[in-house]
């Protein structure tokens, strides 16, 4: 079975433009979560995906948003980029029916750089 | 809330030397435990977990934890490391939101 893919795995951007993240998760699985990677905050959870329905949130501010597709691919889109969302965003996909047990698997993620 | 802690920032350790680290977790609820390992300019990794049952989890790579609910820990230990297990390790425990918790992380540096 093919892993979680990324798309695209660098991105430069400049303050105050928006970015959209790709993910595609592994077949089968319907539950997409993304993560905050950096060296001050750690891993941080934004928000996880389930038959195209949001169903739970971090605590990030509005800026961030994502959305699911009826394949389970996933989107993550940050509006008015800061120079704090600098960071390598993560994706992890599970099979989403079997609650805390299940295994998450992560994709190699996007760095994302913010001038 | 659910969260854990590791204790460690940063271990070095020689070729072919033991290494532990420890991760001491809270929760009042059953857990669910995770050790994840990350490479350089990688995803993350499941190395193993911990469900249920036997407090002993062997994983991959050689790499086994131990589940102690009194003292509230799951540390992760390798008998004998290798030059290539030089990474970032996080434990994370899970919650019944389907969100992962991670510890901030123990940068292991194997040395020849």
């Amino acid at each position: 079975k093919a892993g979680v893919t990324q798309t695209p795995r660098y991105l430069i951007k400049t303050r105050g433009q928006q970015v959209t993240l790709s993910c595609s998760p592994i077949s089968g699985h319907r539950s997409v979560s993304w993560y905050q990677q950096t060296p001050g905050q750690g891993l941080q959870f934004l928000f996880e995906y389930f038959s195209e329905t949001q169903r739970n949130k971090g605590n990030f501010p509005g800026r961030f948003s994502g959305r699911q597709f009826s394949n389970s691919r996933s989107e993550m889109n940050v509006s008015t980029l800061e120079l704090g969302d600098s960071a390598l965003y993560l994706c992890a996909s599970s099979p989403g029916t079997s609650g805390f047990q299940e295994t998450q698997y992560f994709g190699p993620g996007t760095r994302l750089l913010v001038l | 809330a659910q969260s854990v802690t590791q204790l460690d920032s940063q271990v070095p350790v020689f070729e072919e030397a033991p290494v532990e680290l420890r991760c001491n977790y809270s929760s009042s609820v059953s857990v669910y435990l995770f050790w994840y390992v990350q490479y350089p300019n990688q995803g993350l990794q499941l190395l193993l977990k911990y469900l249920s049952g036997s407090t002993l989890v062997k994983g991959i790579n050689g790499f086994e934890a131990e589940f102690n609910k009194s003292q509230t820990s799951f540390h992760l230990r390798k008998p004998s490391v290798h030059i290539s297990d030089t990474a970032e390790y996080f434990c994370a425990v899970s919650d019944r939101n389907y969100k992962l918790s991670f510890g901030a992380g123990t940068t292991v540096t194997v040395r020849a």
